[in-house]
Order: structure tokens, then sequence, then C-alpha cells
């Protein structure tokens, strides 16, 4: 079986500064992706970041990068210079063929 | 840049009625799913959908559940006789191929089960 964990259910960060949001996954399978993906007040989930299990380089799209610890099934997700913009709940999820498995989300604040 | 469109935004309903939720998938896409989001709770898998078949459905998916894709553009998950635990935020998504290919979500329909 597929699990995701976020052991983070609210975060806050100051307006420009950096937040890191956990997330560890378990799977048995040998091939996978892992997603980060935020989902504003409007409810609309929005891909932010997306990582291959096979490649080693962990992923950056702009201010977002994540920390793929392929060993330690961990894949948390840094925010640099935080935005207004970025407020959200932020979802981790791993896809290992047909679905996506969830975490139950980080709630991000950030604060003007 | 092409989205994933649901509609309505919002559908309520009285208990033991049909519901038909509607979604309209990017255009190229070949894979179409449904997940729900009960409020405060993660979101979750229910059907996936490809070659007018289902490929995949999870324990929640049982017979109430129908999906079908009735013409070129358009996937319906249809709810038999609703339950007061049907209510929730559901979520169509669609992607280009599996496994590797991000999926893409619409902004969800709001069913409220009376």
């Amino acid at each position: 079986a597929q699990t995701v964990t976020q052991s983070q259910p609210e975060m806050s960060v100051q307006e420009a500064e950096t937040v890191t949001l956990s997330c560890t996954y378990d799977t048995s399978e040998s091939n996978y992706y892992l997603f980060w993906y935020k989902q504003p007040p409007s409810r609309q989930m929005i891909l932010v970041i997306r990582q291959e299990a096979y490649k080693q380089q962990n992923a950056t799209e702009n201010r977002f990068s994540v920390n793929f610890q392929k060993a330690a099934k961990s894949f948390s997700l840094k925010i640099s210079d935080s935005q207004l913009g970025d407020t959200a709940m932020y979802f981790c999820a791993l896809n290992t063929g047909n679905q996506f498995y969830f975490g139950t989300g980080t709630s991000l604040t950030v604060i003007p | 840049e092409p989205e994933v469109t649901q509609t309505p935004s919002h559908q309520v309903t009285q208990m033991g009625q049909e519901v038909i939720l509607r979604c309209v998938p990017i255009s190229n896409h070949l894979y179409f799913y449904w997940y729900r989001q009960i409020l405060g709770q993660k979101v979750e898998f229910l059907v996936s959908f490809y070659n007018n078949e289902i490929s995949e459905k999870s324990e929640i998916f049982d017979d109430q559940f129908s999906v079908e894709r009735p013409d070129g553009s358009n996937f319906t998950l249809k709810i038999r006789s609703t339950k007061l635990e049907d209510s929730a935020m559901y979520f169509c998504a669609s992607s280009q191929e599996l496994a590797a290919d991000t999926q893409y979500f619409g902004p969800g329909t709001r069913l409220t089960v009376l």
C-alpha cells in the first residue's frame, strides 16, 4: 500500500522568508513520481513541482525546490522569498501508476 | 493555457436523489480521473478512466457511482442515490499519460447532500 504523510497541519512564514514543508511517503514500487500541489482558497489544485524518483537531482521551479531523499522516503518542499500569494494548502502526492495518493496537507500562511 | 473545467460549482441535493457532476478535461488528454475531498480531510482517489472504460477504482467507488464519457469532450460522475456522507468536494483531473504524467485538476464541484 502507498501512504503519504504530512506531519505539519499548519505553518506560517514571514513574507520574503524561507519555509520548508515536510512530506514522507511509503511505497514498495521502484518507479514512482512525487508532486507538490497548491490549493489556494479558490480550491483549484495547481501543480507546484514534480520529481521523478529515478532522478537524483532535486527538482527546482523558480522559488520552489525540493529535497528528495529516496532512501529516507522524504520529499520536502522549500519555498524561498515567500509571497502573500503563496498562502494556500499544500499537498504532497505520490503517483505509482494510475492514481495519486495524497497527504493530509499543510496549511501555509504567509504573514505580511 | 488549457484547463479542466467542472460544472456546477456547487450542487445541493436531497438524500436519495441522483446527481451528475460534469467535467471537461483538457482536449488532448487521454486519461481521466475523479477524486473527492471531504471537508477537512485529504483528497481521495475514486476512479480512473481510459479508452471508454474504467481502468482502476477505489473501494469508495461502489455500485452507487458510475462514470461516462458521453461525447468527445465531457466526462461525468453519477451518484445514483446520494447519501449524507457523499457531501464533499469532487475534483476531476486529466492527464496525457499514466504514471509519469502530471494530472491537471479542475476547480471542483461542492456537493451538499441534505
